[in-house]
């Protein structure tokens, strides 16, 4: 079955480490996206990438890092410098239709918590 | 500034019909989409509308009026396993005319027996 994989699916952090999420997806996707959920909220893009290679911050881009060396690979690393990072994070992937469409696939989530 | 704004909890019965509105305001607009998230798990996608009109998926319509700056997510026959968040989203530009979603906060639907 297609779709995308999150993992790990819950993390704990100390304060001052860095982490990396996994986002692989098999839809043959090009997009692919980092969102950040905090309670009651709405998504708030982390990063995005259009094709391999190349990537664009979004709107809370700071204390992130990305790197898109294969397609079906989109990693996430949350890094000391963010200083908020406890959040639930979702990684999610469109096709070239669904840009236009508004249609994201998404992964099962990461919930990071910093002890 | 760019908004999208839904009630933050709607509370109806099991079988009965609900509305969920949207308004936003954004600089620019493609289209309006509908998602909807359970508890702890990932945002599914719903339904997608660019033109003004009703858009019937099943029980689930969506309507838009871009003149409005308005939509609506309807939920038809409600059941149990209707009760999650609803989110919409925006479709845009960002400053490098990259597709961008702008998503509002959500709405968190309360189905009673």
């Amino acid at each position: 079955d297609g779709g995308i994989t999150q993992s790990p699916k819950y993390l704990f952090r100390k304060e001052g480490q860095n982490v990396t999420l996994s986002c692989e997806q098999n839809l043959n996707h090009d997009a692919m996206y980092w969102y950040r959920q905090d309670p009651g909220q709405g998504l708030r893009l982390i990063y995005y990438s259009q094709i391999v290679n190349d990537f664009q911050k979004g709107d809370i881009a700071e204390g992130y890092s990305v790197s898109r060396e294969k397609k079906e690979s989109f990693p996430l690393t949350v890094t000391s410098a963010q200083k908020n990072p406890t959040a639930f994070y979702l990684c999610a992937s469109s096709a070239s239709s669904g840009r236009a469409t508004g249609e994201l696939f998404f992964g099962e989530g990461s919930r990071l918590t910093v002890l | 500034g760019q908004s999208l704004e839904q009630p933050s909890e709607v509370t109806a019965v099991e079988g009965a019909i609900v509305q969920i509105n949207c308004t936003y305001q954004t600089s620019g607009f493609y289209g309006l989409s509908w998602y909807q998230q359970h508890d702890g798990g990932a945002p599914t996608f719903l339904s997608y509308n660019a033109l003004d009109g009703l858009e019937e998926t099943g029980r689930f319509s969506s309507f838009l009026s871009r003149s409005d700056s308005y939509g609506y997510l309807l939920l038809q026959e409600l059941q149990m396993k209707d009760s999650a968040s609803y989110f919409c989203a925006v479709r845009d530009h960002d400053k490098d005319s990259n597709y961008q979603l702008i998503w509002g906060a959500g709405t968190k639907l309360i189905i009673k027996p």
